[in-house]
């Protein structure tokens, strides 16, 4: 069945450091792909999405692409701050039979000043 | 807009009680759902709406029953409590399942069942 895999965490990161958290996909069709962000003692929020293959979601500095050929979209961001430590969650949405989200596991992060 | 708003933020239960877990919209969405998150576990369905009047089960929805008579609300009901619903229950809505909507999701209720 479909399913996302996410680099397990936690990701310990200094200020200003480069970021990437992975993030495969199985699914059939084409899917629609979204990373989403939880701060502490929140809910999700939407961070960035794509729906078409080669599309680029961007948002607040973070980017992501769909990648078919590699079934893939990594989260990266040029330069973390403090407040990027947040857990990090990587879904799609099916769109072939029933339709419906599947979500990682998350990848916490945490960022050093 | 208020978004999605979910009552109460915190719950200690005893097993075998219950109780409901308001969730509440204003954007008019169409599609609601619930989730529970438990470590290690990401999020996983417990139940979903595609409109007022229609229901339908996630992958976890033994013990919990729903109902959907508006579409601002969407109550989720533990019918009898037993400690392996402890979890972070989360509410989420959006305008259409279909698209590149996303989900709006509400803060959460932590739920401890002792």
């Amino acid at each position: 069945g479909d399913s996302v895999t996410q680099m397990e965490g936690p990701v310990t990161l200094s200020e200003e450091a480069f970021l990437t958290i992975n993030c495969t996909y199985t699914a059939t069709g084409y899917p629609s792909l979204f990373w989403y962000v939880q701060y502490p003692g929140e809910g999700l929020q939407l961070l960035l999405k794509a729906t078409k293959a080669d599309d680029k979601g961007s948002n607040k500095g973070f980017e992501a692409t769909y990648r078919k050929e590699t079934t893939s979209f990594h989260l990266e961001k040029g330069s973390v701050q403090v407040s990027d430590s947040a857990v990090y969650f990587c879904a799609l949405l099916t769109t072939s039979g029933t339709y419906k989200y599947i979500f990682g596991t998350g990848t916490r992060l945490k960022v050093l000043a | 807009n208020a978004g999605v708003t979910q009552t109460p933020k915190f719950q200690v239960l005893k097993t075998g009680q219950s109780m409901t877990l308001q969730c509440a919209q204003d954007m008019n969405h169409e599609y609601m759902s619930w989730y529970r998150q438990d470590p290690g576990m990401g999020l996983r369905l417990i139940h979903y709406s595609v409109g007022a009047g229609i229901t339908d089960q996630g992958e976890v929805p033994n013990g919990y029953n729903v109902s959907r008579s508006t579409t601002e609300d969407f109550p989720l009901r533990l019918l009898s409590a037993a400690p392996s619903q402890t979890s972070v229950y989360f509410c989420a809505s959006s305008y259409r399942l279909l698209g590149d909507y996303g989900y709006t999701f509400g803060s959460g209720t932590r739920l401890t069942v002792v």
